[in-house]
């Protein structure tokens, strides 16, 4: 079935820098990847809509300069967290569709601690 | 926009007991509407999703219902297993490229 794929699992940074989070689709072509973010016990927060070819749609709230999303190919979408702080500790889950009625699936997510 | 209820919070079970999660919806333009199922440390995994076209789905131990009328839809979980254990997130869409609208998810126990 679709797998998507999402690295790094894990990453801990200290304050001030950036981290960039791969999503990749393995086995289709995902013209529209979806970024969310979870934070403990709670649902799936969508923070941006990734399209091939242009730019992501954010979701009110979530700073595009912040969160820079880049969607290049059909197969890859990136999330970086810039200048990062503390408060952007969080679970990023990346989820990408293929064409038509296909289903949407997620990535394992990425825990990103700030310290 | 889309509103997405969904019920229980939390639920346990005993092994081989049935456990039913409801959620209900506000847009009647809604068409598809999958169930996830998310581990600890681990992305939500589709178990089952089901189109407005279509009543009732079922694959093994999981079924799925839709009330378009009622505008609500149900997980049905037979012959419970611990490894069914996870929190249980419904979801609702209206069309290809829009998001997905979650629920807030259910916290599903399995007692052995």
């Amino acid at each position: 079935g679709a797998v998507v794929s999402q690295h790094p699992s894990r990453v801990i940074c200290k304050s001030g820098t950036s981290v960039k989070i791969e999503c990749r689709s393995l086995d289709f072509q995902a013209t529209t990847m979806f970024w969310y973010r979870q934070f403990p016990k709670q649902s799936l927060m969508l923070m941006a809509t990734s399209n091939e070819g242009s730019k992501a749609t954010y979701e009110q709230g979530v700073e595009k300069d912040k969160f820079l999303i880049n969607h290049a190919s059909l197969t890859l979408s990136t999330l970086t967290v810039t200048s990062a702080h503390p408060e952007d500790s969080s679970f990023y889950i990346c989820s990408a569709r293929g064409t038509g009625r296909s289903p949407l699936h997620f990535g394992n997510g990425t825990r990103l601690t700030v310290t | 926009g889309e509103n997405v209820e969904q019920h229980p919070s939390t639920l346990s079970v005993q092994e081989g007991d049935s456990a039913v999660i409801k959620c209900t919806y506000s847009d009647s333009a809604s068409n598809y509407f999958p169930w996830y199922k998310q581990e600890l440390g681990k992305g939500p995994q589709l178990i089952i999703d089901i189109r407005s076209n279509v009543g009732e789905k079922k694959d093994q131990r999981i079924a799925v219902t839709l009330n378009k009328t009622a505008k609500h839809f149900s997980l049905h979980i037979t012959e419970t297993q611990p490894e069914d254990s996870a929190v249980y997130f419904c979801a609702v869409m209206n069309s290809g490229n829009t998001p997905l609208v979650f629920g807030k998810g259910t916290r599903l126990s399995v007692i052995a």
